[in-house]
């Protein structure tokens, strides 16, 4: 079946733009979690939902960060007034026993 | 804060050698440990996990050796193939469903 899909794949943004990452998770899965991974490092928790509540934002690291998940399903990630240290991978997963986490491809974000 | 380390940073291997990654945590809390591999370009994938219920769980070339007493785990590959080539990050969390915590990551390569 789909896994994972995020949209789009590569984003580049002037420094100060606003951008939005989306991400389609599995069908059914209940839980969904944003991470970020700068290059040559391992990813760093974001935010988690279990459908559309946002259980934990602990990992967002400025209010310039936001994720939405309103329907339980698709998810959004929202950086207003981008600046260079945002630039990084922006990957998102998907689960539905709470175990395995899926992961899709991600979204390459460069802020020039 | 860095509470899963990883080691080593790069490993090189023959073809049909053993290739073993170490990693250690300091949370105690923590009850789920998975290894993820990732190729260039690509999310995650998870690879195999272990709960801190038993001490070894193998799955095809795949082996997590964990000990609890020392904190600590590892990922060991048998008979490395090239395409076992890209980079390995275990990780760590407290709870079902809950936040992943990743090491650095170990890049793997294995010769021909």
């Amino acid at each position: 079946g789909a896994g994972v899909s995020q949209s789009p794949r590569y984003k580049v943004a002037k420094r100060g733009q606003d951008v939005a990452l989306r991400c389609d998770p599995i069908s059914g899965h209940v839980s969904l979690f944003w991470y970020q991974q700068a290059l040559g490092q391992g990813p760093e928790f974001l935010t988690y939902f279990q459908n559309e509540a946002q259980l934990d934002k602990s990992g967002l690291p400025s209010d310039r960060f936001f994720a939405e998940r309103p329907e339980g399903s698709v998810s959004t990630l929202k950086i207003q007034r981008t600046q260079q240290e945002d630039s990084a991978v922006y990957l998102c997963a998907s689960s539905w026993t709470e175990e395995t986490q899926y992961f899709g491809p991600g979204t390459r974000l460069l802020v020039l | 804060q860095q509470q899963v380390k990883q080691s080593p940073q790069s490993l090189i291997v023959q073809k049909g050698g053993i290739s073993i990654i170490n990693c250690a945590y300091e949370n105690t809390a923590f009850d789920y440990f998975p290894w993820y591999q990732q190729f260039p370009g690509k999310g995650p994938a998870l690879l195999i996990a272990i709960r801190p219920d038993v001490s070894e769980k193998k799955e095809g070339r795949f082996t997590i050796s964990f000990n609890k007493s020392a904190k600590q785990f590892s990922l060991h590959i048998m008979d490395s193939q090239p395409g076992d080539s890209a980079t390995y990050f275990c990780a760590a969390s407290s709870t079902s469903g809950s936040r992943l915590t990743f090491g650095e990551g170990t890049q793997l390569t294995v010769n021909p």
